[in-house]
């Protein structure tokens, strides 16, 4: 496979359950980040990993957790969510996490996670 | 405050031509991606702008103004399957990306 590939691609899930989402990337890119796509919003930046340290958290809520063993996986476990949480969550890789106009992201196709 | 300005969505014709505008106010800038996203798929990449003028990339094509903070992206001869969201990207001084809501584009036959 290429590219960047989401585990699951649809995710049910009730709001005492625990679940991971898995993203994988066949790039060889250093960097890594998790993204939330809610309808009609933008895209809310949630975690960064640049050579598996995480550089980022965008003030995420602790009932999302993220891990990064190595720089081609990143996983989100999801514990006692909220109805809210309800989107699509994106991953994202680039060559490297430096600050530059040149460090373009390549998405995965998201999974799609109902919180009921 | 950060902000990115787009139309929600716009509608247009096959075979026509489109322009989807872009409005950003950050602190500082680094330039300016657009990303196009069919339902269900990932945001792919098509576009990055840093410096004033028009980027041209086979039918589609990008502008800058970095004096009006304002972008747009002319999308020509139409084809269906251009029907996607457009999203935009500005870069601030952080190099933090703050995006639009997306556009969502709609060609009809």
């Amino acid at each position: 496979e290429t590219g960047v590939t989401q585990t699951p691609r649809h995710l049910v899930m009730g709001m005492t359950n625990k679940k991971s989402l898995k993203c994988e990337q066949h790039l060889g890119h250093n960097a890594m980040y998790w993204y939330k796509q809610s309808a009609k919003k933008p895209l809310e930046l949630m975690f960064v990993y640049n050579f598996k340290e995480q550089t980022e958290n965008n003030s995420v809520p602790s009932r999302f957790s993220p891990e990064c063993p190595n720089s081609s996986h990143l996983f989100l476990h999801l514990h006692t969510l909220q109805p809210e949480d309800s989107a699509l969550y994106l991953c994202a890789s680039s060559p490297t996490g430096d600050a530059s106009g040149a460090n373009v992201l390549t998405f995965g196709a998201g999974s799609r996670l109902t919180v009921l | 405050g950060q902000n990115i300005d787009q139309p929600t969505e716009m509608t247009a014709t096959e075979g026509a031509i489109v322009q989807i505008n872009c409005t950003y106010q950050t602190s500082g800038f680094n330039g300016l991606f657009w990303y196009q996203q069919h339902a269900g798929e990932a945001p792919t990449f098509l576009s990055y702008n840093v410096l004033d003028g028009l980027e041209e990339k086979g039918r589609f094509s990008s502008f800058l103004s970095r004096s009006k903070g304002y972008s747009y992206l002319l999308l020509k001869e139409l084809q269906m399957k251009d029907s996607a969201s457009y999203l935009c990207a500005a870069m601030d001084s952080n190099y933090q990306l703050i995006w639009g809501a997306g556009t969502k584009l709609i060609i009809k036959p």
